[in-house]
């Protein structure tokens, strides 16, 4: 069964304390693993589609990494409003669907 | 980036009426869109998906009777909410994705929809 776990479940930083969320996975093929960030009342926001081991991705403060059974996404420098839940969610071939995993919660204060 | 976008954010009826809640591709051709209910503070949790002009295929433990879903274009989706109850409230969310090629492999979500039913 395809599974995806998520840790830790919250993080503090203080800004500028740099960081890592883990995602760890199992899945029957993989199609696609997926970051996105969700604020408070709105719908998650996409970040990073990784599709084999070894790939990163980068986008201001955040980069994604993969390996055959998990990912990470690091955090450099965070500010105040990297503050969010962080997803994961993984797509397998046998599936049309994405699995989630129950989020990071990060808190950034100045 | 793909935008996703959903109408109304926020609806409050009252029990027993049917509420639409429309979902719509903004820069792309969605070919599955899917819905999503969300409850505070845990995960999304996946209702049914749908491919265009194809009947929705509903999860588990969803009546497709209470939720009707209607994916007649490329770029529009509907969720009906039927005989709305108080237990329906929840924050309902719409995903899209262009195919299922490695470059359409991403699902891109909607701004998501406030429900309260009195």
């Amino acid at each position: 069964e395809d599974q995806v776990t998520q840790s830790p479940e919250a993080l503090r930083l203080q800004e500028g304390e740099s960081s890592s969320l883990n995602c760890s996975y199992t899945v029957s093929g993989l199609r696609g693993l997926f970051w996105y960030r969700q604020d408070p009342g709105k719908g998650p926001e996409f970040l990073f589609t990784l599709y084999s081991a070894g790939e990163e991705k980068e986008k201001e403060r955040l980069k994604a990494t993969l390996t055959k059974k998990e990912s990470f996404l690091h955090i450099t420098a965070p500010k105040p409003e990297d503050s969010a839940t962080y997803l994961c969610a993984v797509r397998g071939y046998n599936t049309d669907k994405l699995i989630f995993g129950t989020g990071t919660r990060l808190q950034v204060f100045p | 980036g793909a935008v996703v976008s959903q109408h109304p954010s926020r609806v409050i009826c009252k029990s027993g009426t049917s509420v639409k809640i429309e979902c719509r591709s903004l820069d792309f051709q969605a070919t599955t869109m899917f819905w999503y209910r969300q409850f505070p503070k845990q995960s999304l949790m996946l209702m049914a998906t749908s491919n265009e002009g194809s009947k929705a295929t509903y999860e588990q433990g969803v009546e497709k009777d209470k939720f009707l879903i209607n994916h007649a274009s490329l770029t529009l989706s509907t969720l009906t909410v039927t005989s709305a109850h108080p237990e329906d409230s929840s924050f309902y969310i719409c995903s899209a994705r262009e195919g299922s090629g490695r470059a359409q492999e991403t699902q891109y979500f909607g701004p998501g929809t406030r429900l309260l039913v009195l």
